[in-house]
């Protein structure tokens, strides 16, 4: 599986700030997945990004709110923006492995909005 | 309905004990199924993967899917204390997209 690794890994941010997290994969994908996992509940995707492309969205999720940039084959960015205490969360990327259906994540930013 | 249901426990159990976490899902169309194990504050980590109704074993570890009741299984034997973590279903359809349980957390006592 690839190696996935993620900056920062937490953060303690004030309400109306931005925030960057990279997520950095060892080898070349294709897809890369933005997830949430907020506390009690189920992991739920954010975004698809694929290089040289607009990322998708998920129902509920909006490209002002959570900007994704994917520049190359082996990195991403997911901006969390104007935030606020409901966006504290753990922020996890993930990729698929060389079989088909496997997706394999990043150790994840834990984020924290005062 | 959600898409997917899953007992969050907590689950805890004495060492050596046999475990199973279950969930249920509701769409039909879903093709693949994933155990996930997330340590506390890491990312999760893929155990077991399956598209197929029956039995997978990997060691200690058997995931077991029942298509004509919409409910998947993971079985521990012989549990052991580095086991303790949250265990996650994840369902896939024809899209990339993973539909996940909320997590059972599971404690192994030594």
């Amino acid at each position: 599986s690839a190696v996935i690794s993620q900056k920062p890994s937490r953060d303690i941010c004030q309400r109306g700030t931005s925030l960057t997290i990279q997520c950095q994969v060892d080898s070349q994908v294709t897809m890369m997945f933005w997830y949430r996992q907020q506390p009690g509940q189920s992991l739920t995707l954010i975004a698809t990004a694929n290089q040289g492309s607009e990322a998708t969205y998920e129902s509920g999720f909006v490209i002002d709110k959570f900007p994704i940039s994917r520049p190359n084959l082996t990195f991403s960015t997911l901006t969390v923006s104007n935030m606020s205490p409901e966006d504290s969360s753990i922020y996890l990327c993930s990729t698929k492995g060389p079989q088909n259906n496997e997706q394999f994540f990043g150790p994840g930013t834990r984020l924290t909005v005062l | 309905q959600k898409e997917v249901e899953q007992d969050p426990g907590p689950l805890s159990v004495p060492e050596g004990a046999i475990v199973s976490l279950n969930c249920t899902y509701s769409n039909s169309a879903f093709q693949y199924f994933m155990w996930y194990r997330q340590y506390s504050r890491k990312g999760p980590e893929l155990l077991m993967y399956t598209y197929s109704s029956g039995n997978k074993e990997d060691g200690r570890f058997t995931a077991q899917v029942d298509k004509s009741s919409k409910y998947i299984s993971l079985f521990i034997r012989d549990s052991q204390p580095s086991d303790s973590a949250t265990y996650l279903c994840a369902i896939q359809g024809g899209s990339e997209k993973l539909v996940f349980g909320k997590g059972t957390k599971l404690t192994v006592n030594p």
